[in-house]
């Protein structure tokens, strides 16, 4: 079954640093998406991107965040410089279509120190 | 604006028990979608159903069931003969017409003993 897969699964990095967390979508899917979860809380949408541009981004992605698909199967999330409330984990997601089911991927856990 | 309510937040059951999970959504918009996911203790979130606002029939799906009643704006979820291996947090969750992003409510963590 097609999955959704993301690297790295567990990064630690200190405060300040640069971090990108990769995802390989479902090949055949058009609209991306990264999630944030702190641990212990719930799920939070952190941007949407369709035909190489964002559609829609939450408060949460701000200038520090950005989103690229540099080639025809990754999707990346680019967080400039880190801070210690950015510890979560990141959930990649693809859908085929605009009302289709969302899959996530496994996660990357990402810890600052 | 939209939510997704779990007002249960953590349950434990002895194995073999039915569990309900509940689940309430306010929206505005007509056309939406609703989901459950699973998220076990590894931690990845795994898709279980996704039903839209236009079809209120409920499902079935092995030991998982889904009653969804627009009228009281809910779509519970119920397991039957609940397994060890059911133990895991579960998320309800909307999308709606404006865009494709999904709401999470808070999650019920399940814990099922054997």
């Amino acid at each position: 079954e097609p999955e959704v897969t993301q690297t790295p699964s567990h990064q630690v990095t200190q405060m300040g640093q640069e971090v990108i967390l990769r995802c390989v979508p479902i090949s055949n899917h058009l609209y991306f998406y990264w999630y944030r979860q702190i641990l212990g809380q719930k799920v939070e949408f952190l941007v949407s991107f369709y035909n190489n541009e964002i559609s829609e981004k939450s408060e949460i992605f701000d200038d520090q965040f950005s989103v690229e698909r540099p080639d025809g199967s990754n999707f990346t999330l680019k967080i400039r410089s880190t801070k210690l409330e950015d510890s979560a984990m990141y959930f990649c997601a693809s859908s085929d279509t605009f009302w289709g089911t969302i899959y996530f991927g496994e996660g990357s856990w990402l810890t600052v120190v | 604006a939209q939510k997704v309510t779990q007002a249960q937040t953590e349950i434990s059951v002895v194995e073999k028990e039915d569990v309900t999970l509940d689940c309430v959504y306010e929206t505005r918009d007509t056309t939406y979608y609703l989901f459950w996911y699973k998220q076990p203790p590894s931690g990845e979130l795994v898709f279980l159903i996704r039903r839209n606002s236009f079809d209120e029939q409920n499902e079935i799906s092995g030991r998982y069931s889904w009653n969804f009643q627009k009228s009281t704006s809910s779509f519970n979820f119920t397991i039957t003969a609940s397994q060890v291996v059911d133990s895991a947090v579960y998320f309800c969750a909307l999308s709606t017409g404006a865009n494709s992003k999904l709401t999470f409510g808070k999650g019920i963590t399940l814990s099922v003993r054997p």
